[in-house]
């Protein structure tokens, strides 16, 4: 089952403006990943947040990490046409019949306009 | 460094045939890992590797098989191959032995069955 969920599925700005995505999970982390998939490639790490951190910055993103609810958010600032892609989160789980295993959420396609 | 390289990019089978797909990373890492990527479903796991010799199974590992003899190569064999593994195949890599750092993919590898 998939443990991250992403939210919303999609979402279509104008370049300038803000996109912020949400990401829910269902067991206790060590971290939480956020990845770019450009279509037809493969995935690009955007950032990670380990489960102590509440808050993460590098350049545009901004990424917060709510472990009381489960859930994560990636906000790109002044988004360009390029961001245009698809962005899924990842948990990194450090025990039980998780460790080891990475897990994905479904995604949020992206589509920033000109 | 060429980063995390797979073969085929491309590939038809016939129901019932059986390949290997090959995946390879110049960087040293211990952790590899193998995903398939579906229309609306995100990544899934099917394989995942420590280190050489240790092999584990991921979220949907029937059909496919994996070894780890070296630290470079983590190829993923289809015994008999079915229209359902028709998807996209990712490898990837990281420097910690667990999905607790940031993972490098190739580019993959689209996978269809006859």
């Amino acid at each position: 089952s998939q443990q991250g969920e992403e939210d919303p599925q999609a979402l279509s700005i104008q370049e300038g403006e803000n996109a912020t995505m949400n990401c829910s999970y269902k067991t206790s982390i060590n971290n939480l990943q956020w990845y770019r998939q450009n279509s037809g490639r493969g995935l690009v790490h955007l950032i990670l947040i380990r489960s102590n951190e509440r808050e993460k910055h590098s350049g545009r993103l901004r990424v917060t990490l709510d472990t009381s609810k489960k859930s994560s958010s990636l906000l790109i600032t002044a988004s360009r046409a390029a961001d245009t892609a698809s962005y899924f989160c990842a948990t990194g789980n450090a025990g039980g019949t998780s460790y080891g295993k990475l897990t994905f959420g479904q995604g949020t396609i992206l589509t920033v306009h000109p | 460094n060429a980063g995390v390289t797979q073969t085929p990019k491309f590939q038809v089978l016939k129901t019932g045939q059986s390949m290997t797909l090959q995946c390879a990373q110049d960087m040293n890492h211990e952790y590899m890992s193998w995903y398939r990527q579906d229309p609306g479903m995100g990544l899934r796991l099917i394989h995942y590797s420590v280190g050489a010799g240790i092999t584990d199974q991921g979220e949907v590992p029937n059909g496919y098989n994996v070894s780890r003899s070296t630290t470079e190569d983590f190829p993923l064999r289809l015994l008999s191959a079915a229209p359902s593994q028709t998807s996209v195949y990712f490898c990837a890599s990281s420097s910690s032995p667990g999905p607790w750092d940031e993972q490098f993919f190739g580019p993959g590898t689209r996978l269809t069955v006859l």
